[in-house]
Parts: structure tokens; sequence; C-alpha cells
């Protein structure tokens, strides 16, 4: 299975929004709502910032965002701060009863 | 407080075998599955499996099937990634995570294991 498709980079200034989208097929982001974001900081362990598409564990920031339409997925940082510098990633349930990482996010904060 | 304690750094030479290892604590180990992430030298994560505790079944990812084995001992929660002939394309950080079965989602992670395969 093809790792899903993520934007290899993404920027914006303080205070601005993003947007990182993810392309899956309908075997994974499309045919389940088990898309998830995780925050990597390099040389830390990476951190879930949204599950289930659209839910925010408890404790993470409601600047972030998730949503889906068809076989894309979206993270949305609003009111951007330098410390969501970081790499993102997506991930998706399959239909083969595995999970599937995306290709990887950098988000710079100019 | 959730923890998962991975095993620390390893150097090895290609056709060695390793097996490194993941703690889980303050959780019931068996509720959860714990999943095997690479990230190799400037590269993205990859999902390499999963294992439940409870009863020991195991998925693979294509990409992984056959080249490594995950296995768990309950008894002491811990879970186990190992390589039975290492080679130098295995040098990466390995990351185990939990995951609650139905809840699609990764949610604590370990510290991270580096391994280095190096002649």
């Amino acid at each position: 299975q093809s790792a899903l498709t993520q934007p290899a980079s993404v920027s914006g200034s303080p205070g601005q929004s993003i947007t990182i989208s993810c392309t899956g097929t309908s075997s994974d982001v499309g045919g389940y709502n088990y898309v998830s974001w995780y925050q990597h900081h390099p040389g830390k362990a990476p951190k879930v910032m949204i599950y289930g598409v659209s839910d925010r564990p408890s404790g993470v920031s409601n600047r972030f965002s998730g949503s889906k339409s068809g076989n894309t997925a979206s993270l949305t940082i609003s009111g951007l701060q330098a410390e969501d510098e970081a790499d993102y990633y997506c991930s998706s349930y399959t239909s083969s009863i595995t999970y599937v990482f995306g290709t990887g996010t950098k988000v710079t904060v100019l | 407080e959730v923890q998962l304690v991975q095993s620390g750094a390893e150097v090895k030479k290609p056709g060695e075998s390793l097996k490194i290892s993941c703690k889980g604590s303050g959780y019931s180990f068996t509720t959860y599955w714990i999943a095997w992430v690479r990230q190799m030298p400037g590269k993205g994560l990859e999902w390499m499996g999963m294992i439940n505790p409870a009863d020991s079944d195991t998925r693979y990812s294509p990409s992984f099937q056959g080249q490594v084995t995950i296995s768990a001992d309950k008894s002491i929660n811990t879970a186990y990634l190992q390589w039975s002939s290492l080679t130098a394309s295995d040098t990466a950080m390995y990351y185990c995570a939990r995951g609650y079965s139905g809840s699609g989602t990764w949610d604590s992670w370990g510290q991270g294991t580096q391994v280095a395969v190096s002649a």
C-alpha cells in the first residue's frame, strides 16, 4: 500500500491559518473515518493532534482542526504560532486491516 | 501516567539479529494494540505492524511482512520488534505506540529506539 500524499512543506506567518492536505484512496482515507494527524518535533515522540477525522484529544489546542472530503483529509492550524513549527503526518486505517502514514509535511512559521 | 518505555540504542553489524522492546505501564496492557513505526534518516514515518497483546493477533504492513517479527509478552507488559538478519537499510529510529481497538489512532508513543547497522 502506498503512503498517503501530503505536500512536502507549508509555511505561514504567525497568526495566519494554514491547511495541510492528505490524499489517499477509497481503501483508506475515503473508506473510513479513522484519519489521525500527528505532530512530530525532531528527536521527540510523535503526538496525536486529531483523531477520528476531526476529534481533538484532551489538551490539544482548539487551533487545530480536521476535516475530510472524499479521499482527502485536511488539517488546519489557525492562529499559527512558533511552537507549531514541526513535521505533520496524517494516518489512516486501511481495508487491509493495517494503517498507513502520509508522506509528511514540514510546517515553517515565517 | 501512561508510559511506553523502549529499550536503548543499538549498534549492530549486517547479518546480526536484534530484538528491541517496548514496556507499557500506567494502563491495562492487554486492552490496547501496540504498533511499531519506522523513521529512516531524513525520511517520514512508516507504519510497520501491530500486535494485540491479549491474544498476540498480529498484522503487518505488506512492506514489512516477512522482514520483521512483532511479538508480545503480556505477563511483563512488553512488546517486541525483532530482526533475524539486519541490513544497513534497517538503520532507523523505531517507535512503539499504543492504540485502542476501534479508535483508529495511536495515542501514546515510546521515546524511540535508534538502531544503527554498519560493517
